[in-house]
């Protein structure tokens, strides 16, 4: 079974700094999709930014981007210029490939922001 | 369009009894889950369908019932509530299994029990 780990329980980062959260995870499989999913004190849930696990190009959206490095297992967020309303919980999130299976998620890296 | 609804959004029961927390979605997604919130623990799988008439069980199956008689519905009955049962409840839907499908989840039903 696939297991993902988040090791930071909680991050705090000044505003407009750049803060960088960890995700390792645990498969045998070669085809997969990893995710960051945000969620802020209205407890929905976001969905950050993607990485299908055959691209070797680190996906970005506007301020985040990740690092994704298939042979470690890692997939660490990074939120450049941060803003009060990055504020939430943080998700990582593992889905196989292909067909509809569903999302193995971390336990979440709750993320302040100091103005 | 309304996406994905849950109903309702906050309920308190006591041990014992039983309710239906219900999820619906007007996407016509054929992939339904529904996942437990517990603080530290991230969000778990309960249950899954993947089409009407296929469910499957996920991590924390036990003490929860699902079926999926139409696309839209995917409802999750709780026969005898513990008070281990007390979390938040997500449903989510997904249109298919390609790298392009975004999983949509509802805004969550705050259970409590007594």
């Amino acid at each position: 079974a696939q297991t993902v780990t988040q090791s930071q329980p909680e991050m705090s980062v000044q505003e407009a700094e750049t803060v960088t959260l960890s995700c390792t995870y645990d498969t045998s499989e070669s085809d997969y999709y990893l995710f960051w999913y945000k969620q802020p004190p209205s407890r929905q849930m976001i969905l950050v930014i993607r990485q299908e696990a055959y691209k070797q190009q680190n996906a970005t959206e506007n301020r985040f981007s990740v690092n994704f490095q298939k042979a470690a297992k890692s997939f660490s967020l990074k939120i450049s210029d941060s803003q009060l309303g990055d504020a939430a919980m943080y998700f990582c999130a593992y889905r196989s490939a292909p067909g509809n299976t569903p999302l193995v998620f971390g336990k979440g890296t709750r993320l302040s922001v100091i103005a | 369009n309304a996406g994905v609804t849950q109903t309702p959004k906050f309920q308190v029961l006591k041990t014992g009894q039983s309710m239906t927390l219900q999820c619906a979605q007007d996407m016509n997604h054929e992939y339904m889950s529904w996942y437990r919130q517990d603080p530290g623990m991230g969000l778990r799988l309960i249950h899954y369908s993947v089409g009407a008439g296929i469910t499957d069980q996920g991590e924390v199956p036990n003490g929860y019932n699902v079926s999926r008689s139409t696309t839209e519905d995917f409802p999750l009955r709780l026969l005898s509530a513990a008070p281990s049962q007390t979390s938040v409840y997500f449903c989510a839907t997904g249109s298919g299994g390609t790298s392009t499908d975004t999983q949509y989840f509802g805004p969550g039903t705050r259970l409590t029990v007594l």
